[in-house]
């Protein structure tokens, strides 16, 4: 089956800066590539998502970007702010009309310093 | 529209209670799923369903069944609750087969302790 290997596990940086998280697949069907923020506490909300016929995609400060011969995709967020601070999980599907399954990342916690 | 609600929010169990979570979805979609989440670790399925009276098997489903008799209702029943299912639930849904590759939606999540 699919995996999803996710970057860094924590990750910190100061208002203002930009973040990168970054995930790898193994299954090359896979063509869905969603986003999902979550706050503590909180249900996992969709940002942002790629399918598998674009290469970038991008979302005012948020941006994903799709290698498919490499099998990666990656997740920026320029001139962060502190209500960015969240967990972050990448995930993977294939469209196969049998129920378009996510595999997620292991999420990746990013903290916003004022 | 509230989306995708899950009742309930809470619950203690003692080891070998059984327990139902109900997950109700109001936007039509073909296609829910159960997720468990434990700390510091992303979302893995339990069981989806591709339509009213459909189940399927995830990556984790031992010891969880599941039934989806309503096109809104996907039920996640413990039959003899173990420690090990300590976890928070997360039910989702999407639209289905006519539709290629829509987000999932997410539910608030049921918080579940076995002692």
């Amino acid at each position: 089956g699919e995996n999803v290997e996710q970057h860094p596990s924590t990750l910190s940086v100061q208002e203002g800066d930009s973040a990168v998280i970054k995930c790898t697949y193994s299954d090359s069907a896979s063509n869905y590539f969603p986003w999902y923020k979550q706050e503590l506490g909180k249900r996992p909300q969709l940002i942002i998502d790629i399918r598998s016929n674009v290469g970038e995609k991008k979302d005012q400060r948020i941006a994903v970007t799709l290698n498919k011969t490499a099998k990666h995709f990656s997740l920026h967020i320029t001139e962060t702010q502190p209500e960015d601070s969240a967990v972050y999980f990448c995930a993977a599907s294939m469209d196969n009309n049998a129920g378009n399954m996510l595999t997620f990342g292991g999420g990746t916690r990013l903290m916003v310093k004022p | 529209n509230a989306g995708v609600t899950q009742t309930p929010k809470f619950r203690v169990l003692k080891t070998g209670q059984s327990m139902t979570l109900l997950c109700a979805q109001d936007m039509n979609h073909e296609y829910m799923y159960w997720y468990r989440q434990d700390p510091g670790m992303g979302l893995r399925l339990i069981h989806y369903s591709v339509g009213e009276g459909t189940t399927a098997k995830g990556e984790v489903p031992d010891g969880y069944n599941v039934s989806r008799l309503k096109k809104q209702n996907f039920l996640l029943g413990l039959e003899s609750a173990a420690p090990s299912q300590t976890s928070v639930y997360f039910c989702a849904s999407s639209y289905g087969v006519l539709y290629s590759n829509q987000p999932q939606h997410f539910g608030d999540g049921t918080r579940l302790s076995i002692l």
